[in-house]
């Protein structure tokens, strides 16, 4: 099915920097969603965005909704080692309206560096 | 508050053996019911999709089936597995159709087919 384009693949950083990724699609969406997932673990919701150019914060976790409803952003600022795992966006396109199955990107592993 | 939760969290079959993962979801009726599958490092996979009892969508053909019983209750089943049947399942819900559609995991189950 269809995926969404999630970048970057991977990220390796020390712990106390900011990290950014981002998720693009080439169709318009209504929502955007950022999940985390730890090992073993089912993915866990972290910010829902429901409107276009929309910001929301999740204590150090920031994303927001493209003005052009095809793109979303997730930051997270000061990493500590918790935020070790994969992150996955996942947005309800236009043309799905109606149809409650969500699209899901192809996933961020955030590496922390000791 | 929801609640959902599936089970086993492992299991180990061998090759040619039937499986039955089942899913329950509390406190809240007539949700819609997924099962996704995460092969190892990779992104998820929507396998089945139920907006009521009985009611069934399948995404890629494969040789799983899913059933629906009761309203709160999803099953994923297999008569015969596949090595490739190997992966992380996940069972998932959101609430009815036009009220929203964020999607809760649950805690995933780790099958591998020896």
């Amino acid at each position: 099915g269809q995926q969404l384009n999630q970048s970057p693949q991977s990220m390796f950083i020390q712990e106390g920097e900011d990290v950014s990724m981002n998720c693009t699609s080439s169709s318009i969406f209504n929502t955007w969603l950022w999940y985390k997932q730890d090992p073993g673990e089912g993915p866990v919701l972290l910010i829902a965005l429901y409107k276009a150019g929309e910001l929301t914060s999740n204590g150090r976790l920031t994303a927001q909704f493209g003005i052009t409803r095809k793109d979303s952003f997730l930051n997270i600022s000061a990493s500590i080692p918790s935020d070790v795992g994969i992150y996955f966006c996942a947005g309800q396109p236009i043309s799905n309206f109606g149809n409650e199955k969500l699209t899901f990107g192809t996933g961020t592993r955030l590496t922390i560096i000791p | 508050s929801q609640t959902i939760h599936q089970w086993p969290a492992t299991l180990v079959q061998p090759v040619g053996s039937p499986l039955s993962l089942e899913c329950t979801v509390e406190g809240t009726s007539n949700p819609n019911l997924y099962w996704y599958r995460q092969a190892a490092g990779r992104g998820l996979q929507l396998l089945f999709y139920s907006i009521g009892i009985d009611q069934i969508s399948s995404e890629v053909p494969q040789n799983l089936s899913a059933s629906r019983p009761q309203d709160r209750q999803f099953i994923l089943s297999s008569k015969k597995l596949l090595l490739s049947d190997s992966g992380f399942y996940l069972c998932a819900w959101s609430k009815g159709a036009g009220t929203g559609n964020t999607i809760y995991f649950g805690e995933g189950s780790w099958l591998t087919v020896v």
